[in-house]
This record gives C-alpha cells, sequence and structure tokens, in this order.
C-alpha cells in the first residue's frame, strides 16, 4: 500500500522561511513531486526529485532522500500569495509498465504579515 | 489557448442519477487522468489512460466509467450517483507518465 505524510497545517510570517516534511512508504519509487494548490483552484507543478539531494527553482527548494523515504519543500522569502495548499505526491509503478501518483492529504500554508 | 478544461465546473444532481463530467486537452498528451479530491484524503486516482481506447482503474473506480475514443477528451461518468460521490474532480494530462501532470481546474459535484 501507499502511506505519504505531511503535516495538516503550517503558519509563518511574511518574509520568513518554512519546510514542509513528507514522510512516505510506497511499494516502489520511481520519484517524488510537489504541487500548489490555491483554495478552489487546480494543483499547479513545483517541483521534481528523484535522485537524492537538493532540488532549487527560486524561492521554492525540494529535497529527497530516497534511503529514509523522506522529502521536502522549502518555501524562501515568504509572500502572502505562497498561502495555498502544498501537495507531496510519489510515483510508483503499476502494472503494464504505468506508473501512479500517490498523494498526501496536503499541508495548508497560512502566510501572517 | 491550449490547456485542460472541465466541464462543468459546478454541478449539483441527486442519487441515483447518471452524470458525465468532461475533460478536454489541447496538447495532445498521451496520458489522462480522472482524481477526486476530499478532505482528509488527498487527491485518488479513479481512472487513468495511456491513449486513445486505452484505460485502466486506479485506486478508487468503483461506481465510475471512462471511455477515450479521442486523444483529447475523457468522460467520466457515474453510472448511478451516491451521495459519497460528492467530491471536487480533477482530471489531469501529461505527456509520458514521467512528466508532471497537468490539472484542470476541477468540477464541484454534489449529489443530493
Amino acid at each position: 500500500g501507499q502511506n505519504i505524510d505531511q503535516p495538516t497545517e503550517m503558519t509563518a510570517t511574511e518574509g520568513a522561511i518554512v519546510q514542509i516534511n513528507c514522510t512516505y512508504q510506497t511499494s516502489g519509487f520511481n520519484g517524488l513531486f510537489w504541487y500548489q494548490q490555491h483554495a478552489g483552484e487546480a494543483p499547479t507543478f513545483l517541483s521534481y526529485n528523484v535522485l537524492d539531494g537538493l532540488e532549487e527553482k527560486g524561492r521554492f527548494s525540494s529535497f529527497l532522500s530516497r534511503s529514509k523515504g523522506y522529502s521536502y519543500l522549502l518555501l524562501k522569502e515568504l509572500q502572502m500569495k505562497d498561502s495555498a495548499s502544498y501537495l507531496c505526491a510519489v510515483r510508483s509503478p503499476l502494472k503494464n509498465n504505468d506508473y501512479k501518483l500517490s498523494f498526501g492529504a496536503g499541508t495548508t500554508v497560512t502566510v501572517r504579515a | 489557448d491550449a490547456g485542460i478544461t472541465q466541464s462543468p465546473r459546478y454541478k449539483i444532481t441527486e442519487t441515483g442519477r447518471q452524470v458525465t463530467l468532461m475533460c478536454h486537452q489541447t496538447w495532445s498528451h498521451s496520458y489522462m487522468f480522472w482524481y477526486r479530491q476530499d478532505l482528509g484524503h488527498g487527491l485518488r486516482l479513479i481512472y487513468y489512460s495511456a491513449a486513445a481506447d486505452i484505460t485502466d482503474k486506479g485506486e478508487v473506480p468503483d461506481g465510475y466509467v471512462v471511455s477515450r475514443s479521442k486523444t483529447e477528451n475523457f468522460p467520466l461518468t457515474l453510472e448511478s450517483a451516491t451521495r459519497s460521490q460528492t467530491s471536487v474532480y480533477f482530471c489531469a494530462s501529461s505527456e509520458t507518465f514521467h512528466q508532471p501532470q497537468h490539472f484542470g481546474d476541477g468540477t464541484r459535484l454534489s449529489i443530493l
């Protein structure tokens, strides 16, 4: 089965840094995605890790440790528009050489002035 | 504009009715997906399709039917709606299974 855990809520101040952790236990692993979802909107792709280490993309960075089943998303220089839900998703193999994405329940980040 | 569109955006129906949610993408992506999103559960895969005329079950397929006669369309049908199918439904597409998925704006479905 698939088990993906992330905190339900986090609050931070504008200009600060927030780290959202994600731990996973899945049947097979073929990459980890982070998506951002504003309330009432579609999820949008933020980052992707398939090898261990840090991927940096502007104010957002994502880290992966496959041996620990662990990832985090780091949001720097927080802005009010970063208030959203952040979804951790693990890709794992299905039959027929297909893959599926299994999503965590999401972490709602609230940025305060 | 190119993209992925879902219709309707909002739908209210009654138990036992058949309802079809539409999904259309203009990228010619091979893969298309249907998810439902419920509080506390995250996104769960209902069905997916690797190409026209090729569909397969996801995690929660019971009570749903899909078809894909054309690459760009992937409708989802609830044959006899139940209250437990009240949810937000997202359609997504990707060029390959290894590319990020792009999501539509969702359909908010309420079954009374």
